[in-house]
């Protein structure tokens, strides 16, 4: 397996744009995981699937921010309307089971907004 | 709400030395501790982890210890190398299936 996609690595985009973030979990994989990396806050979890439905968005920082997955093959990260203090770098990550089992992240995707 | 703290931030020791980062959790139904490690540019990787079974584990270079009455857990890297330099990450995994992680731990070796 290649492990997990994100697709872009790299967005660059005017305030105000809408973003989409998008991951390819593991086959196999019933949970998904997205994350939000920056100097400031380390790494935050958004939200979390499982069998491709949402357990726990309470880490979505607001309306903007949403997600969906709707198979168990792909998931997306929207952001709309874009905000410059949205720029960093997003994780997607992926696992077998729901409890204590190894999550294996993607490469990320790195969010400026001018 | 569930918390992973982790010391120190930042950490530099000399090749060959040992280099120690300390974890705390907050959720006592937690029982799975995974540690990262995350190169530039690249996505967080396991390293290795630990269950609340064992107080114990080692693989090659690297270990870590649980104290899950203490709600600590840490790892050690022996004889370090220029090759560990990376920024480490302690999780836990908590009672609400969610994998938590600590802030984070830049290691440095120096040559």
């Amino acid at each position: 397996d290649a492990g997990v996609i994100q697709s872009p690595r790299h967005e660059v985009t005017e305030m105000g744009q809408e973003v989409t973030l998008r991951c390819k979990p593991i086959s196999g994989h019933n949970s998904l995981f997205w994350y939000r990396q920056t100097m400031m806050r380390g790494l935050e979890l958004l939200i979390y699937f499982n069998n491709n439905v949402p357990i726990d968005d309470s880490g979505m920082p607001e309306d903007r921010f949403s997600a969906k997955m709707p198979n168990a093959s792909f998931s997306t990260l929207k952001i709309q309307p874009s905000e410059p203090r949205d720029s960093a770098v997003y994780f997607c990550a992926s696992s077998e089971g729901t409890t204590n089992t190894e999550a294996f992240f993607g490469q990320g995707t790195r969010l400026t907004v001018v | 709400g569930e918390n992973v703290e982790q010391h120190p931030s930042t950490l530099s020791v000399q090749e060959g030395d040992s280099a120690v980062i300390k974890c705390t959790y907050s959720d006592s139904a937690s029982n799975y501790f995974p540690w990262y490690k995350q190169e530039l540019g690249k996505g967080p990787q396991l390293i290795i982890d630990i269950r609340s079974n064992v107080g114990e584990k080692k693989d090659q270079r690297i270990a870590v210890t649980l104290n899950m009455t203490a709600k600590h857990f840490s790892l050690h890297i022996t004889e370090t190398q220029p090759e560990d330099s990376a920024v480490y990450f302690c999780a836990a995994w908590t009672s609400y299936d969610k994998v938590i992680f600590g802030p984070g731990t830049s290691l440095s070796v120096i040559p």
